[in-house]
């Protein structure tokens, strides 16, 4: 078990920009999340996957975000044209399949977007 | 909808002393989990104790117990001896029971609890 593992840790972008963060759930971890934090905030869903389904999508999550997870085991997050607003902590986590709610989260990805 | 709420944004307790943080959720879900999740200045977020509502036994964790009143929709976290590396940010967390979509954790806005030497 070596843990949720996010890339990179931090990324600075231009506006206008696109940016993609990659995520390795733990191993045998069939349900992945996506969270995004702003500093003394809580952590604010977008999205989860069950294997390679996308079961929820947030309305937080607007057009120019889009996750994938074509083999039901790392996810990428993608944000196309970058905007100053979306300057947050992008957080990762997974779960076991069942009975065992809780999840587990990686170091996240802080994004600054100048 | 499932919302959460810390009503404490912080708090502060001497080294060794007793704390108690507060949450409160509303759902109309009656089987469900609830967490408290503990993000250091590192921002690794932590799991700290976690309790099934079905159970109506409390949770604890070495020095970390909850006191889960589901009539009220409570669930607060009472740290004892409290230590330096308990400084944090501590998050309420809640996830609905279930395999289907619909079924992630929801957050309150966090409390930051700062252990005083």
């Amino acid at each position: 078990d070596t843990g949720v593992s996010q890339d990179p840790r931090h990324k600075i972008t231009k506006r206008g920009q696109n940016v993609t963060f990659r995520c390795d759930p733990i191993s045998e971890h069939n349900r992945l999340y996506w969270y995004r934090q702003t500093l003394g905030q809580g952590p604010e869903f977008l999205t989860y996957f069950q294997n390679e389904a996308q079961l929820e999508k947030s309305r937080l999550l607007s057009d120019r975000f889009s996750a994938e997870r074509p083999k039901g085991s790392f996810s990428t997050l993608e944000i196309q044209r970058t905007e100053q607003g979306d300057s947050a902590m992008y957080l990762c986590a997974s779960s076991p399949r069942t009975g065992v709610e809780k999840l587990f989260f990686g170091s996240g990805t802080q994004l600054s977007v100048l | 909808a499932q919302t959460v709420t810390q009503s404490q944004p912080e708090m502060s307790v001497q080294e060794a002393e007793t704390v108690t943080l507060s949450c409160t959720y509303d759902t109309s879900e009656s089987n469900y989990y609830l967490f408290w999740y503990k993000q250091p200045p590192s921002r690794q977020m932590i799991l700290v104790i976690r309790q099934e509502a079905y159970k109506q036994q409390n949770a604890t964790e070495n020095r970390f117990s909850v006191n889960f009143q589901k009539a009220a929709k409570s669930f607060s976290l009472k740290i004892s001896d409290s230590q330096l590396g308990d400084t944090a940010m501590y998050f309420c967390a809640f996830m609905k029971h279930g395999r289907g979509d619909n079924n992630d954790m929801r957050f309150g806005a966090g409390t930051r609890l700062t252990v005083k030497p």
